[in-house]
């Protein structure tokens, strides 16, 4: 059985530039996380969704970060424009439900890096 | 709200030796679940571990066993008999009924095992 997929594994930008991440979860899995792991930290929630709704982004910077999941599988995070502060790694886990256990899959993240 | 905290930055161990790091949490849920992950340097997180509040008995896997101590709001990590590729750093995370599916992870163990 595939992972989670996730692309590009890194990404060097200059400020004020976008970029987009992709996430593709394992198959079947209903449910869908963006974290960010900053350096030397643990990874923090920015956003989860329930097949397509995001059911919450209360730690989703709106101003500058949006994320969709069409059609309830794959998913896109975009960062419009970066700042040096966005420099992270970003990843995605999915899993089956939301359950107290319900394993979390993540995949092997993109490293982010804002110049 | 939740926090876990994990007080060591790195731990060193040899080989075959066993290792435990330390986790401590706070929550105001009455039922919530404990949580083990490994990020090598490859950056996926990979689970290891899961105790529930109300499980009975400590959760063991394989090398892996949790010494869950619900009084004291501990929940440590054993690895029995370390192996080289056990080098890594090691998160300790929860999840609460009212957290829904949030995972909060601490800032993590970096264990080296040396030969």
């Amino acid at each position: 059985e595939a992972g989670v997929v996730q692309s590009p594994r890194y990404k060097i930008i200059e400020k004020k530039q976008p970029v987009a991440f992709w996430c593709n979860p394992i198959s079947g899995h209903n449910t869908l996380y963006w974290y960010r792991q900053n350096l030397g930290q643990g990874p923090e929630l920015l956003i989860r969704y329930e097949n397509e709704e995001a059911v919450d982004d209360s730690q989703l910077p709106k101003d500058r970060f949006s994320a969709e999941r069409l059609k309830g599988v794959d998913s896109t995070l975009k960062i419009q424009p970066a700042e040096l502060g966005d420099s992270a790694v970003y990843l995605c886990a999915s899993s089956l439900g939301q359950g107290l256990y319900n394993e979390q899959f993540f995949g092997p993240g993109t490293r982010l890096t804002v110049l | 709200a939740q926090k876990i905290t994990q007080t060591q930055p790195g731990m060193f161990v040899q080989e075959k030796e066993a290792v435990t790091l330390d986790c401590t949490y706070d929550t105001s849920d009455p039922s919530y679940g404990l949580f083990w992950y490994k990020q090598p340097s490859s950056g996926e997180m990979i689970f290891l571990i899961y105790q529930g509040s109300y499980d009975q008995q400590n959760a063991t896997e394989g090398r892996y066993s949790l010494n869950f101590q619900k009084a004291r709001k501990s929940a440590n990590l054993v690895i029995s008999a370390s192996q080289l590729g056990d080098s890594a750093m090691y998160f300790c995370a929860m999840r609460g009924n009212s957290g829904y599916s949030t995972l909060t992870f601490g800032k993590g163990t970096m264990l080296l095992v040396s030969p």
